[in-house]
Formats: structure tokens, sequence, C-alpha cells
């Protein structure tokens, strides 16, 4: 079956605007998480949902980063005012409710001139 | 707070030599342990994981036992191949329900011919 997806794989941003990353986890799975890379590190913990409700957002680095899980399915972590800092891998994950193996997507690679 | 402590890289090493990543961690409670890798271009896959104490997981030849008294949970195999090229992220998560991985800095595996 499809994997987690994301989209887009690659978006350069000016510093100043406004960027979307969107996550498509697999089906039925409950659990959704986000995570950040800087180049050369490991995966750091953004924010995580269990349907549509967020109920960690205690890794998002400040208050210009935004997710978002309407339905409870497709997820958008939304970075305004962008920063050179931001350029990162962005990464999602999903599982099943209740299991803690994740599944991750490929990424979105994030660069901010 | 949880963290992970893994041997910095790059590794290389010749086909058919033996393999070990180390891989310690500071949580509370009784964690559950990862190794999760990173082929080139691609994303993260889980390699293997252990969800409590002298569990032994393995996969595609890689071992890794869950050492509660040292608090490791070091990566090997026997005999690397050159496809086995990829970086290693050693991870862990909390007790309970889907919670948040929080990832080593990663360690690089280079094997050559």
């Amino acid at each position: 079956g499809a994997g987690v997806s994301q989209s887009p794989r690659y978006k350069v941003a000016k510093r100043g605007q406004d960027v979307a990353l969107r996550c498509d986890p697999i089906s039925g799975h409950v659990s959704l998480f986000w995570y950040q890379q800087a180049l050369g590190q490991g995966p750091e913990f953004l924010t995580y949902f269990q349907n549509e409700a967020q109920l960690d957002k205690s890794g998002l680095p400040s208050d210009r980063f935004f997710a978002e899980r309407p339905e409870g399915s497709v997820s958008t972590l939304k970075i305004q005012r962008t920063q050179q800092e931001d350029s990162a891998v962005y990464l999602c994950a999903s599982s099943i409710f209740l299991v803690n193996e994740q599944f991750f997507g490929p990424g979105t690679r994030l660069t901010v001139l | 707070g949880n963290s992970v402590t893994q041997m910095e890289g790059p590794v290389t090493l010749s086909e058919e030599a033996f393999l070990t990543i180390n891989c310690t961690y500071t949580a509370t409670g009784y964690p559950s342990l990862f190794w999760y890798v990173q082929y080139p271009g691609e994303g993260l896959q889980l390699l293997l994981k252990a969800t409590k104490a002298d569990d032994k997981g393995s996969n595609k030849g890689f071992e890794a036992t869950y050492r509660k008294e040292t608090t490791s949970f070091h990566l090997e195999k026997g005999s690397v191949q050159v496809s086995d090229s990829a970086v290693y992220f050693c991870a862990l998560s909390s007790t309970g329900t889907a919670s948040k991985l929080t990832f080593g800095t990663g360690t690089r595996l280079q094997v050559t011919l």
C-alpha cells in the first residue's frame, strides 16, 4: 500500500515568505508527527496529532510555526515569515494508534534564501 | 528529559568487516528503542526495535540488544556489504501510547570494496 507522502519535496523561499508543507499519512493511521531535521543532525520533534487533535506542540520553535490536521487525515505545517534558520528537511510520520512504530515520509527540503 | 548519544561518524569499513555503532540513552521509565536507517536519497526506515530490557531486535543481519543496566542499544552486524552504506539513527520513545521519538545525531557508514 501507499506510504506517507509529502509535498512539495523541495521548496525554496525568500526570507519573509510564508510556506505550507503538506503530509498525507498512511490511510487509517491515527497518529501523525512532524519533525525538523537540520543538516547533519537527527530529526527533532515539532508536533503531534491524534486524529484532528493537536496533543503536543512543545517542539514548535516559535509562534511562526503552525500545524493543522482539520479532518484527521492530511496535515499541513505552515511557517510564516520564514527565516534562514528555518532551512531544514521537514519530516512527517504516521502510526497506528497505541503502536509506537512510526512510518516516515520522504521529507520536504526547505531552503530559505 | 530524554536524550540519545551515538558515536560520531563517518565509519568507514571494508566489505565483510564487523560493524558496531554505539548508542546510549537517558530516559525516565522504560522507553522503547529503535534503529532507523536513511539510505542516500531516501526517507527514514525502521531497521529494528526493542521494547523492553534484554530484548534483541534484528533485521537484515543487523542486531541490537536493549541493555537497561548500561542504558545502551548498540547496533551490530557481522559482515557489512556495500549496500549497507547509509546513515544510521538511534532513537527512543517513552513508555505508553504513540509517543514522539528522540533521535541521536546519526552515524554515517561507508562500506568499500
